[in-house]
């Protein structure tokens, strides 16, 4: 039974284009997270949703939008892509803050 | 904002040897939580330990154990006995009281030798 997943695990679009990354957890934990790892391997939080409400959202630009239907889901959908969007979004969720559970890593490659 | 420092970008062991990995982080606050996560080649980050700044005792979880310095912020995970399934980066993390926002340093990519 997989915990946190996230789907699709590789992405590769052109720039330009709209993709979006959906991501449900099993676990029943209130908070859901998106983090982007970039080349270097930095993890940064983008946006985190406390029982479908929004209570992080980082500096990032609008043209990333996520949604959070219910609770054990919080997708992610990002508009126009540009080359520097290229990184690995991990969902996490957590039952406590900081105790993070994370899905296996969205991959986006843009060209 | 707080920042966390992990110097040793790389680092490898002969398998069965103690290892130690650093972190230093910089805050003016008195409450907060410190973690360590694992992030293997498989690439699922997985949370190692956890350490409450207000708890003089360093956590230990089986082979894993910090060494907590708060007036010198520094917090370092010891690895005992290392197995060939620790090769992986490992993230320090910081996380204020009351706040959602963890974190992460940038990371020290560990390899075990066989």
């Amino acid at each position: 039974d997989t915990a946190v997943s996230q789907t699709p695990k590789y992405l590769v679009t052109q720039m330009g284009n709209d993709k979006s990354i959906k991501c449900e957890q099993n676990l029943g934990h209130d908070t859901m997270y998106w983090y982007k790892q970039d080349s270097k391997k930095f993890l940064k939080i983008m946006f985190s949703y406390n029982n479908k409400e929004l209570i992080i959202n980082e500096t990032v630009p609008n043209r990333f939008s996520p949604k959070s239907p219910d609770k054990a889901h919080l997708n992610l959908h990002i508009n126009s892509l540009e080359l520097g969007d290229s990184a690995v979004y991990f969902c996490a969720s957590s039952p406590v803050p900081g105790e993070l559970f994370f899905g296996e890593g969205s991959r986006l490659t843009v060209l | 904002a707080q920042t966390v420092t992990q110097s040793q970008p790389e680092m490898s062991v002969q398998e069965a040897e103690t290892v130690t990995l650093s972190c230093t982080y910089d805050t003016s606050e008195n409450n907060y939580y410190l973690f360590w996560y694992k992030q293997p080649p498989s690439r699922q980050m997985i949370l190692v330990i956890r350490q409450e700044a207000y708890k003089q005792q360093n956590a230990t979880e089986n082979r894993f154990s910090v060494n907590f310095q708060k007036a010198a912020k520094s917090f370092s995970l010891k690895i005992s006995d290392s197995q060939l399934g620790d090769t992986a980066m490992y993230f320090c993390a910081f996380l204020f009281f009351g706040n959602e926002k963890l974190t992460f340093g940038t990371g020290t990519r560990l390899t075990i030798i066989p």
